[in-house]
């Protein structure tokens, strides 16, 4: 149980252009889904915290308009890259849970390459 | 402010030995959540357990034991006679209970452990 997916896995997109990253738990209602950024040999940082239904909450520093995030059922979310730029290269992960105390399982991530 | 300290950046060890990975944390919360992932090179974080606060008894699962120290903030991790597979960046972290304290986990930068054969 609790298994997550994300799709893509790799993605290799042009600079400017949009990229769409979904986040699914599989076996799970998840009500509170994280979005998560890793840099090589870096732990994760958080970038946003959504709950379906409403607007998702973004940590300081985290540009709400180039990284939206849509929670729009119980089981997906969505990232968008928007007007993707070379530093924005980098392992993208979710992760969801069934409730905001319970916890999280992540997704196998998305590597975002940037040219 | 919830802080998690790994101090072992990398550590290596041969096939059958045993390794403690360290984790120490820092929380004003009363009562909080401890957690242990594993990031193997495919990238994905595996969930290994959580432990609340509340429950200090130490964990045997398989190789893997936890040993909780309330007293001196630790949450070790220890993998009895070590494998190959067990190569991975391993993570702990530190989340509130929700109940007046953030239930946003706090990750240590991980301790990236090497077993060769």
């Amino acid at each position: 149980g609790a298994v997550v997916s994300q799709h893509p896995s790799r993605v290799i997109c042009k600079s400017g252009t949009s990229v769409k990253i979904e986040c699914r738990s599989l076996d799970f209602q998840a009500t509170t889904m994280f979005w998560y950024r890793q840099f090589p040999k870096q732990s994760l940082m958080l970038m946003a915290t959504s709950n379906e239904g409403s607007k998702a909450t973004y940590e300081q520093g985290v540009e709400k308009d180039k990284f939206l995030i849509n929670h729009a059922s119980l089981t997906l979310s969505t990232l968008t890259v928007t007007s993707a730029h070379p530093e924005d290269s980098s392992f993208y992960i979710c992760s969801a849970s069934q409730g905001r105390r319970e916890t999280q399982y992540f997704g196998p991530g998305t590597r975002l390459l940037v040219l | 402010a919830q802080k998690v300290t790994q101090a072992q950046t990398e550590i290596s060890v041969v096939e059958k030995e045993d390794v403690t990975l360290d984790c120490v944390y820092e929380t004003r919360d009363t009562t909080y959540y401890l957690f242990w992932y594993k990031q193997p090179p495919s990238g994905e974080l595996v969930f290994l357990i959580r432990r609340n606060s509340f429950d200090e008894q130490n964990e045997i699962s398989g190789r893997y034991s936890w040993n909780f120290q309330k007293s001196t903030s630790s949450f070790n991790f220890t993998i009895t006679a070590s494998q190959v597979v067990d190569s991975a960046v391993y993570f702990c972290a530190l989340s509130g209970t929700g109940s007046g304290g953030s239930y946003i986990p706090t990750f240590g930068r991980g301790t990236s452990l090497i077993v060769h054969p």
